[in-house]
């Protein structure tokens, strides 16, 4: 079974709105972290944001918030005021337990690209 | 924020050729580094996993003795592809976690090799 689904292979947003990018995840540890990438055409791999299990409150970083939706086991990723450098590929990835050297499990992607 | 140098960027080479992928972490030591493998349009796949001091530990369906792992010091990795095929061809990118006991910690990624056989 997938660990991480990313349901949206490729989204579409105009200049300025906001978008979501969709995300749930499987696990049965109750301590994970939930992290967002952004990948551009160039290849490396940006830390967007971060949401722990244990968290109350969703995670912001800027332009970007996380829908955090434990009991749907969900992690959506909302960026505010779309720009053109955001088109991009966006990967969801997983960290279970508390292990320092647990390694992420990623999602399969979304790409996002913003329309002017 | 903490940084991961990996290089070279990208490497074009006969088949047959072996090629060295090197990740550093910077500005701080990493026990353990990550390596991944991403084909276009798809996922990171991750490879192997790499202690410093210690054998690495290896994905299934990943052939150690194709994909050399050397993790000798806290700030470097490195992958070695051993004589490389076309299929090999792929983009290969580390990441490294900061030291700390909280899961919060991101993965710090190199900008990635992209690997070219031909």
């Amino acid at each position: 079974a997938q660990k991480i689904t990313q349901t949206q292979p490729g989204m579409f947003v105009q200049e300025k709105e906001a978008v979501t990018l969709d995300c749930t995840y499987d696990t049965s540890d109750p301590s994970y972290g939930l992290f967002w990438y952004k990948q551009p055409s160039s290849g490396e791999m940006i830390f967007l944001i971060y949401q722990g299990s244990y968290d109350q409150q969703n995670a912001t970083e800027g332009r970007y918030s996380l829908n955090f939706q434990k009991a749907r086991k969900s992690a959506n990723l909302v960026i505010s005021a779309s720009q053109l450098g955001d088109s991009a590929m966006y990967f969801c990835a997983m960290r279970e337990g508390r292990n320092y050297g647990q390694n992420f499990v990623f999602g399969p992607g979304t790409r996002l690209s913003v329309l002017p | 924020g903490a940084v991961v140098s990996q290089h070279p960027s990208r490497v074009i080479c006969k088949s047959g050729t072996s090629v060295k992928i090197e990740c550093r972490s910077l500005d701080f030591q990493a026990t353990t580094m990550f390596w991944y493998r991403q084909f276009p349009k798809q996922s990171l796949m991750l490879m192997a996993t790499s202690n410093e001091g210690s054998k690495a530990t290896y994905e299934q369906g990943v052939e150690k003795d194709k994909f050399l792992i050397n993790h000798a010091s806290l700030t470097l990795s490195t992958l070695t592809v051993t004589s490389a095929h076309p299929e090999d061809s792929s983009f290969y990118i580390c990441s490294a976690k900061q030291p700390g006991p909280s899961s919060g910690q991101p993965q710090h990624f190199g900008d990635g090799t992209r690997l070219s056989i031909l």
